[in-house]
């Protein structure tokens, strides 16, 4: 498909288990942003990822969290010893360059039990 | 700090009526300002969007208002239907950086 696609949709894991989101974004688009949705809230932004710059990472809430995206293309996201408080849907959206249109991928659910 | 302010947190409107939702900026920079809908279980879809060189922006039954001076700008539904039921999010944003994202209005239009 043409739009933004998320994997898995959905991921249940154990509280302490480590856990990776994967996101791959529209052909081209040289901007990828990642962003936490808990039930009923608004988004929080995580992390900006823009060409071949610096990533701005100033949204992630712990050293638990990191992301990094290959080849300026796929991007994961990583939990490492998920808490339940993680526990959210993870947004990824792309777009041609920082300050266009955004397009966003369906989420993936996390759960942590 | 909220960067976009939104209200109202939800609204109600009858079907045909006007739904109106309202976002305000402090971030002059801010140059390129997009109106998102979501619905439950999906992704956030991007709706309708302006930039400050104009101060209207009309797709279909979907309006944005886009008032500079006062750093505000306003979504308005007409002919509110049933299936606009969603929860909105106004952003805004400037080159190379992050979406800022308001608060999100959850809109329940009434048969």
């Amino acid at each position: 498909g043409a739009g933004v696609s998320q994997s898995p949709s959905n991921k249940v894991t154990e509280k302490g288990k480590d856990v990776e989101l994967r996101c791959d974004p529209i052909s081209g688009h040289t901007a990828l942003y990642w962003y936490r949705q808990s039930l009923g809230q608004g988004l929080e932004f995580l992390i900006y990822f823009q060409g071949n710059s610096a990533p701005d990472k100033s949204g992630l809430p712990s050293d638990r969290f990191s992301a990094e995206r290959t080849g300026g293309s796929v991007s994961t996201l990583t939990i490492q010893r998920t808490q339940q408080e993680d526990s959210a849907v993870y947004l990824c959206a792309s777009s041609h360059g920082g300050g266009t249109e955004a397009f966003f991928g369906q989420g993936t659910r996390l759960t942590v039990v | 700090q909220q960067q976009v302010k939104q209200s109202p947190q939800s609204l109600i409107v009858q079907k045909g009526g006007i739904s109106i939702i309202n976002c305000a900026y402090e971030n002059t920079a801010f140059d390129y300002f997009p109106w998102y809908q979501q619905f439950p279980g999906k992704g956030p879809a991007l709706l309708i969007a302006i930039r400050p060189d104009v101060s209207e922006k009309k797709e279909g039954r979907f309006t944005i208002s886009f008032n500079k001076s006062a750093k505000q700008f306003s979504l308005h539904i007409m002919d509110s239907q049933p299936g606009d039921s969603a929860t909105y999010f106004c952003a805004a944003t400037h080159p190379r950086n992050q979406f800022y994202f308001g608060t999100g209005t959850s809109l329940t239009v009434i048969p």
